[in-house]
């Protein structure tokens, strides 16, 4: 059985542009979440899925991030415009039926904005 | 402040010694996470608890609702489990609320 899964696992871009990060749950959760670790500090909420539906979206910094799953299953975060301060590691984790369930990490995505 | 804290933030010991690594956080919680992330970076759930202990093999996790407080104890540490322990509250919401994460290192 597959974990989460996300891609790419390293993205580099130039200031300006806009990147997109997939993230895969592992089959069957319903509740997906999207979290920001800088380095050398905690992962830092983002935002959160239960099927399609963004139940919370107040960890977004601002309207530059974005983050869908359409089909309640594969979900994408957004950048637009990147800036500097946005280099961080982007991790998405899995549930498999929202509070009370553990979470399941990805391998994350290490963003680098020169 | 931040609403989940951990103590310390730096852990050095010797193989063999018992450590507690602590966790106090000011908000409502559903539930507690103990974490271990490894120097590759990979994020591992060791343990989520709402009351009282569980035990997995050296690891055990505590948790004291009145007091908002939380302790994850190795016995028996080895250099294998030098990581860092990251706390991390479950808010109302079930997004998680991390501490800022405690690094073991443990010498042969």
């Amino acid at each position: 059985g597959a974990g989460v899964s996300q891609s790419p696992r390293y993205k580099v871009t130039k200031r300006g542009q806009d990147v997109a990060l997939r993230c895969d749950p592992i089959s069957g959760h319903v509740s997906l979440y999207w979290y920001r670790q800088a380095l050398g500090q905690g992962p830092e909420f983002l935002t959160y899925f239960n099927y399609e539906a963004q139940q919370d979206k107040s960890g977004l910094p601002n309207d530059r991030f974005s983050a869908e799953r359409p089909e309640g299953s594969i979900s994408t975060l957004t950048i637009q415009r990147t800036e500097q301060r946005d280099s961080a590691m982007y991790r998405c984790a899995s549930s498999l039926a929202g509070r009370a369930e553990t979470q399941y990490f990805g391998p994350g995505t290490r963003l680098l904005v020169l | 402040k931040n609403e989940v804290e951990q103590s310390p933030q730096n852990l050095t010991a010797q193989e063999g010694e018992f450590i507690t690594i602590n966790c106090s956080y000011s908000v409502g919680i559903s539930a507690l996470h103990w974490l271990q992330q490894h120097p590759g970076g990979g994020i591992v759930s060791l343990f989520m608890l709402s009351s009282g202990k569980k035990k997995h093999g050296r690891l055990i996790a505590t948790i004291n609702i009145q007091e908002k407080h939380s302790s994850l104890h190795i016995t028996a540490s080895h250099p294998r489990d030098s990581a860092v322990y990251i706390c991390a509250a479950r808010g109302s919401q079930g997004n998680l609320i991390f501490g800022k994460g405690t690094k073991l290192s443990v010498k042969p």
